[in-house]
């Protein structure tokens, strides 16, 4: 079975300094997609960045980049010049081929320090 | 972008009563459409996922006559908590799909609180 972990239960960062959110996961699958969630103090999910496990170039999203290492199912989430709006619970998802089901990782809370 | 809209934002109910949550997706066509689960500084448990016109599947664990799922069109899901109980009380959120596209796209969610 699928698993997504994330083992950073909580991270800081000081304002406009770079941080990068770890996640590992695990399937036997070549085709998937995998993705960053937001969810700030609101608890609306926002979608960050999404990832094709057959490209080989790390998605980017202005202050949002991966870094996708597919032979050691790693897909991490660095956020550079970061800002106070940036502090929320982070989620690593990932959707295997020929379903909707998205699996969850457990959640990275990141703090912003003014 | 699309919406998917959650309502009510939250609940408050007495212990033994049934509550409906609705999620719409106000833009576009959801052909799939999801509930999850959260507790307090947990992750999205998923529940149940439902399909236009079909009944629900759901995932190992969760009580399908406790929670009911109707997807009746292609931009209305309902989740009905029956006869709540104060272990119910959570965070409910839903998620819908395009189909081909790759994305979900979530509701605002919805807190429960069972007295």
């Amino acid at each position: 079975a699928q698993t997504v972990t994330q083992s950073q239960p909580e991270m800081s960062v000081q304002e406009a300094e770079t941080v990068t959110l770890s996640c590992t996961y695990d399937t036997s699958e070549s085709d998937y997609y995998l993705f960053w969630y937001k969810q700030p103090p609101s608890r609306q999910m926002i979608l960050v960045i999404r990832q094709e496990a057959y490209k080989q170039q790390n998605a980017t999203e202005n202050r949002f980049s991966v870094n996708f290492q597919k032979a050691a199912k790693s897909f991490s989430l660095k956020i550079s010049d970061s800002q106070l709006g940036d502090a929320a619970m982070y989620f690593c998802a990932y959707k295997g081929p020929g379903t909707y089901k998205y699996i969850f990782g457990t959640g990275t809370r990141l703090k912003v320090l003014a | 972008g699309a919406v998917v809209s959650q309502h009510p934002s939250w609940v408050i109910c007495k212990s033994g009563t049934s509550v409906k949550i609705e999620c719409r997706s106000l833009d576009f066509q959801a052909t799939t459409m999801f509930w999850y689960r959260q507790f307090p500084k947990q992750s999205l448990m998923l529940m149940a996922t439902s399909n236009e016109g079909s009944k629900a599947t759901y995932e190992q664990g969760v009580e399908k006559d406790k929670f009911l799922i109707n997807h009746a069109s292609l931009t209305l899901s309902t989740l009905t908590v029956t006869s709540a109980h104060p272990e119910d009380s959570s965070f409910y959120i839903c998620s819908a799909s395009m189909g081909s596209v790759e994305k979900l796209f979530f509701g605002s969610g919805t807190q429960l609180s069972v007295l």
